[in-house]
């Protein structure tokens, strides 16, 4: 069975400090990986995605993430942390159904 | 702006009530979804619609009716629902069901008493 998990319900970082969230898979099949951020009082919003291809992502707001099949991991990270990374962050898997499996998320705390 | 609307933002209703809850997409997808996002659980995908036909219910009690009249309206219709189903209920669209990017909703904020 598919599945992801992500260590940590809550990661805290001062403000300039490197960002990293961490994301583990479970598939039998080459996967399909996605972050997504979701802000206070908003809807989920596209970070990033891995298909096929380059193993290292780059998305929106300055996150990457690294696609590494031997560590079955899909980490999250940014080099400076800003305020407004604040917000809590989802790791998916899609499955062969083309439906999403979801991490249970990551709260981002930025400390001043 | 995300171009997926959602109505109300935020349902107080009783347990014998009757409400709906509505979604609308001006991004001409063909596929929509509804999702439950409970406290410290994953998301729990309840309902997909592929080009107006439902192709996924997953287990979901019947006391949630979803309604996709067309491709850029979803409902979902609510009645004698329980405590428990309190939570934020979020939907999403993208271009077809095996479209690899969803754009969500804000969500309704639904609290039973």
């Amino acid at each position: 069975a598919q599945s992801v998990t992500q260590l940590g319900s809550h990661v805290s970082v001062s403000e300039g400090a490197l960002v990293l969230l961490r994301c583990n898979y479970s598939s039998s099949v080459p996967p399909y990986l996605f972050w997504y951020v979701q802000y206070p009082n908003q809807g989920l919003q596209l970070l990033l995605k891995y298909t096929t291809g380059a193993t290292l992502v780059k998305g929106i707001n300055g996150f990457e993430a690294e696609f590494k099949k031997s560590e079955t991991s899909f980490h999250l990270t940014k080099p400076s942390a800003h305020m407004s990374d604040a917000a809590e962050y989802f790791c998916a898997l899609m499955d062969s159904n083309y439906q999403l499996i979801w991490g249970a998320g990551t709260k981002l705390i930025i400390k001043p | 702006e995300t171009g997926v609307t959602q109505t109300p933002r935020h349902l107080v209703m009783g347990m014998t009530n009757k409400k709906s809850l509505k979604c609308e997409q001006h991004l001409g997808h063909n596929a929509m979804y509804w999702y439950k996002q409970s406290a410290k659980k994953p998301l729990e995908l309840m309902f997909v619609y592929n080009f107006k036909e439902q192709t996924e219910n997953n287990s979901v009690p019947s006391r949630f009716s979803p309604e996709c009249p067309n491709s850029s309206h979803l409902f979902l219709h609510l009645h004698t629902l329980q405590p428990e189903d309190s939570a934020l209920y979020l939907c999403a669209s993208s271009q077809d069901q095996m479209n690899t990017e969803a754009f969500f909703g804000q969500g309704t904020r639904l609290t039973v008493v």
